[in-house]
């Protein structure tokens, strides 16, 4: 059990389009979820915490209304990137934590490729 | 949270057995050791994780001496599938987000 799927796989589209992606957990309860970036040969680095209900808590330096999280459910949570520009061409992956406490794996989604022509 | 550092590359032959060594000089009482192995263009996931000594599961072993400012990820007999990116990680046991903070990782290359 614990998969985290995440859609879609990869995106290619125009600079200034809205590409919104979908996080899932798809056998358990998630109040909590996570999104990274990350960037060829590099690593992950943490966007944001998605809170069931509630609002976003966004890291230093990430755009909230650039990136707008929304996590209406407890086994969704999707990312929307905002006018999005090659910039943002990025490989962003979300996890979940199945069950509670802070050392609880986390289950990650394959990720989605994003390409902003 | 803690930082980690690990080396960044590392490289080893099949059936070989692989050491990866992280410190984590700053660890506090409450923090975890968490090992996320990751292959290109996929989502990380998770190995092992421990607090002290020695921790075994069926895919590897994490060593963790009694300070605790290091720990070490074991993978018996590698084969060429273990090709990937292993990061080691702290996790605070009271942290209220649990969110976690990647470093670099090692990118381990396993060659015939």
């Amino acid at each position: 059990g614990a998969v985290v799927s995440q859609h879609p796989s990869w995106v290619i589209c125009k600079s200034g389009t809205s590409v919104k992606i979908e996080c899932r957990s798809l056998d358990f309860q998630a109040t909590t979820m996570f999104w990274y970036r990350q960037f060829p040969k590099q690593s992950l680095m943490l966007m944001a915490t998605s809170n069931e209900g509630s609002k976003a808590t966004y890291e230093q330096g990430v755009e909230k209304d650039k990136f707008l999280i929304n996590h209406a459910s407890l086994t969704l949570s999707t990312l929307t990137v905002t006018s999005a520009h090659p910039e943002d061409s990025s490989f962003y992956i979300c996890s979940a934590t199945k069950g509670q406490g802070a050392i609880q794996p986390q289950h990650f989604g394959d990720g989605t490729r994003l390409s902003i022509l | 949270l803690a930082k980690t550092t690990q080396p960044i590359s590392m490289d080893s032959y099949e059936g070989q057995e692989v050491n990866i060594t992280c410190s984590h000089n700053n660890i506090a009482t409450n923090d975890y050791i968490t090992w996320y192995q990751q292959f290109p263009s996929q989502g990380p996931r998770f190995i092992i994780q421990g607090y002290k000594t020695k921790v075994t599961n069926e895919v590897a072993s994490l060593f963790i001496p009694a300070d605790r400012k290091s720990s070490t990820l074991s993978l018996p007999r590698v084969s060429l599938s273990d090709t990937a990116v292993y990061y080691c990680l702290v996790v605070l046991s009271s942290s209220n987000t649990g969110k976690l903070i990647f470093g670099q990782g090692t990118t381990l290359q396993v060659k015939p």
